[in-house]
């Protein structure tokens, strides 16, 4: 079946160094995909989105790149520090009725200070 | 303050019993969702509802129920027909005017079968 995961289950990083986070999707119909950052305990917290007429987009410390062309997705978190440690997730959405998201599995990040 | 919140927070039930968890939002956001999130795993769609008096089952609906009888409220019924209930449940809702929103998610509600 179609799926979202991610290469890497746990990516160590140095206070200071950027990170990539790596998520590869099957469903080539998905035109919509976000990254969702999981503190312990916690909810899901919006990141980014991009949809599939990009395939870059800058926010806040944070890029994500689209290669719709090998269906894959990276989060490139600049200068990273403690307080990004958490699990960070892909999900893509193929715009059928319902607004339904495929999550991948997670990546966890731990900063070294 | 605009939001999601669940309640309560740490949830324990012995086996045989029902439970519901709580669900409420003020952003005036037509659809919401539930997921389980079990531990060191990504998150499964268990039921949505993309507007007042309808809901649909998502991937794993079998030992659930939900209603959504006001816009602003998607409480999840856990029943005694779940056989593994013990999870992390998430609520979230998206503004439901796009089939792709971005989905916004509450804090969440840890169960736990005794």
């Amino acid at each position: 079946g179609e799926s979202v995961g991610l290469h890497l289950p746990t990516l160590s990083v140095q206070e200071g160094d950027n990170s990539i986070i790596n998520c590869a999707y099957s469903n080539s119909a998905s035109d919509y995909f976000i990254w969702y950052k999981q503190e312990s305990g916690k909810g899901p917290q919006f990141i980014i989105d991009i949809r599939s007429n990009m395939d870059k987009r800058q926010g806040q410390r944070v890029t994500v790149l689209l290669n719709k062309t090998v269906k894959h997705l990276s989060l490139q978190i600049a200068a990273t520090q403690p307080g990004d440690s958490a699990v960070y997730f892909c999900a893509e959405n193929s715009g059928a009725a319902g607004n339904k998201l495929t999550f991948g599995g997670g990546t966890r990040v731990l900063v070294k200070p | 303050d605009g939001g999601i919140t669940q309640s309560p927070k740490y949830l324990f039930r012995k086996e045989g019993q029902n439970v519901t968890l709580s669900c409420e939002q003020n952003l005036n956001h037509d659809a919401m969702y539930w997921y389980r999130q079990d531990p060191g795993q990504g998150l499964r769609l268990i039921y949505y509802s993309q507007i007042v008096n309808d809901f649909q089952k998502g991937d794993i609906a079998e030992g659930y129920s939900v209603s959504r009888e006001k816009k602003e409220s998607f409480p999840l019924t856990v029943t005694s027909a779940q056989k593994n209930p013990t999870a992390f449940y998430l609520c979230a809702s998206s503004p439901g005017q796009l089939d792709t929103d971005t989905q916004y998610f509450g804090p969440g509600t840890r169960l736990t079968v005794l």
